[in-house]
């Protein structure tokens, strides 16, 4: 069965840091890979999504993420963090063919700090 | 605008009552989700839908029902059978497999 690791489970930056969220998924095939972020009491926002081909891939708001098939990860970073960026970034998984069928991790809360 | 729109946003019953959560969407999508998401628990999935009146357990099905009967419309039933039914409930759709899911605004259920 599929699953995904967030092993952070709260992270503090200072706004302008760099950032990066964990997230490591079991699969045993080639996999789709989802970054969501959700701010307090509202539904999820995709922020990137990776299916096939190139290994790093561009999202929404300044946000990238790198498939990493031999260390089973898709790891999300930012260069430079803004306050806005504080909320709950869910890592997820769908099986190939079931894209929308989606397991998800258990989240990172994101503190920014001015 | 096209979106998902689930409603109410809160939601408070009685312990014992059944109660059911709306959603629709105006995006043509053809598979629907349920999700119930806890502190701490991430998202689980309840029950899914790839077509019209056929739909799927998911994960955590037990105390739920659901119905298809309508491509825009998934409502979501808590019933008496479900121990613990707060919670957060998020409902999603995808136009289909290979495809990523988009999401309501959530209902928060308070069962006291």
């Amino acid at each position: 069965a599929q699953s995904v690791t967030q092993p952070d489970i709260h992270i503090t930056v200072s706004e302008g840091a760099s950032l990066e969220l964990r997230c490591n998924y079991s699969y045993g095939a080639t996999p789709y890979l989802f970054w969501y972020v959700q701010s307090p009491g509202q539904g999820l926002q995709l922020l990137l999504k990776y299916f096939s081909g190139d290994t790093l891939v561009q999202g929404i708001k300044g946000f990238e993420a790198e498939f990493k098939r031999s260390q089973s990860s898709f790891n999300l970073r930012k260069p430079s963090v803004h306050w806005s960026d504080a909320a709950e970034y869910f890592c997820a998984v769908g099986a190939t063919g079931t894209a929308s069928k989606l397991t998800f991790g258990t989240g990172t809360r994101l503190q920014v700090t001015l | 605008d096209g979106g998902i729109t689930q409603s109410p946003k809160y939601l408070f019953r009685k312990e014992g009552q059944n109660v059911t959560l709306s959603c629709e969407q105006n995006l043509n999508h053809d598979a629907m989700y349920w999700y119930r998401q806890d502190p701490g628990q991430g998202l689980r999935l309840i029950y899914y839908s790839q077509i019209v009146n056929d739909f799927q357990k998911g994960d955590i099905a037990e105390g739920y029902s659901v119905s298809r009967e309508k491509k825009e419309s998934f409502p979501l039933t808590v019933t008496s059978a479900q121990k613990n039914p707060t919670a957060f409930y998020l409902c999603a759709s995808s136009r289909g497999t290979g495809t990523e899911a988009f999401f309501g605004q959530g209902t928060r259920l308070t069962v006291v």
